[in-house]
């Protein structure tokens, strides 16, 4: 069976500091992988998704980017971190294209800028 | 901007009674999916519409795809203290969703 991970779980970092935040799969091959921030209790917000190793499409300009460095593994990372960047991450994964294809989410990751 | 506009943003009803949770757009959507998030987990798929008109009757929630597939709406009948969360709709196109900013849920026993 597919299982996703998250970590850390939390995350508490000062203004200004580095942020890497990282999902991996398991059970699958060449999942379609996505990257969101959810504020308290509201919808999710698509940050980037990719298709493949190496291909990244970003959906918002921000101060974050993405990387997947190999075909399970999704990274999300910023060199300095905003007030603005706090927030729940999710990552989730798709096996396919098909527009019902389930989006399966990982337990999130809940950061906190101060 | 929301693409999917979803309404109320907060529910609170007693148990036993029903709710309906409504999911429109202006922009037409391969698939509509409805999600359920407890705190601090991520959503987890309940059901996916695909037909205009389609509806989906998962025990006791029923899901309506408008026949234009703009629309969505999510009823439940009867609500449990279980059915307490945050429900999300989120349309399909292409690779990627986009979601409603949710109804939040809360059944009181």
């Amino acid at each position: 069976s597919q299982t996703i991970h998250q970590w850390p779980a939390t995350l508490v970092q000062p203004v200004g500091s580095p942020l890497s935040l990282e999902c991996t799969v398991e059970g699958t091959s060449n999942p379609n992988l996505y990257w969101y921030r959810q504020a308290a209790g509201r919808g999710l917000q698509l940050l980037f998704y990719s298709v493949g190793i190496g291909q990244i499409s970003s959906e918002v300009p921000q101060n974050l980017s993405a990387s997947r460095p190999q075909d399970r593994q999704f990274i999300l990372s910023s060199k300095k971190l905003l007030l603005s960047d706090s927030g729940f991450y999710l990552c989730a994964w798709t096996s396919g294209v098909g527009s019902t294809d389930t989006q399966y989410f990982g337990p999130g990751t809940r950061l906190t800028v101060l | 901007t929301q693409l999917l506009e979803q309404s109320p943003q907060f529910l609170s009803i007693q148990e036993g009674e029903n709710l309906t949770v409504y999911c429109n757009s202006s922009s037409v959507f391969s698939s509509l999916q409805w999600y359920r998030q407890e705190p601090g987990e991520g959503p987890v798929l309940l059901v996916t519409v695909v037909t205009g008109g389609e509806v989906k009757k998962l025990k006791r929630l029923t899901f309506q795809f408008g026949d234009a597939r703009k629309d969505s709406s999510l009823h439940i009948t009867a609500a449990q203290p279980g059915d307490t969360g945050l429900y999300l709709c989120a349309g399909a196109r292409d690779y990627k969703l986009s979601f409603g900013a949710g109804t939040t849920v809360t059944v009181r026993a």
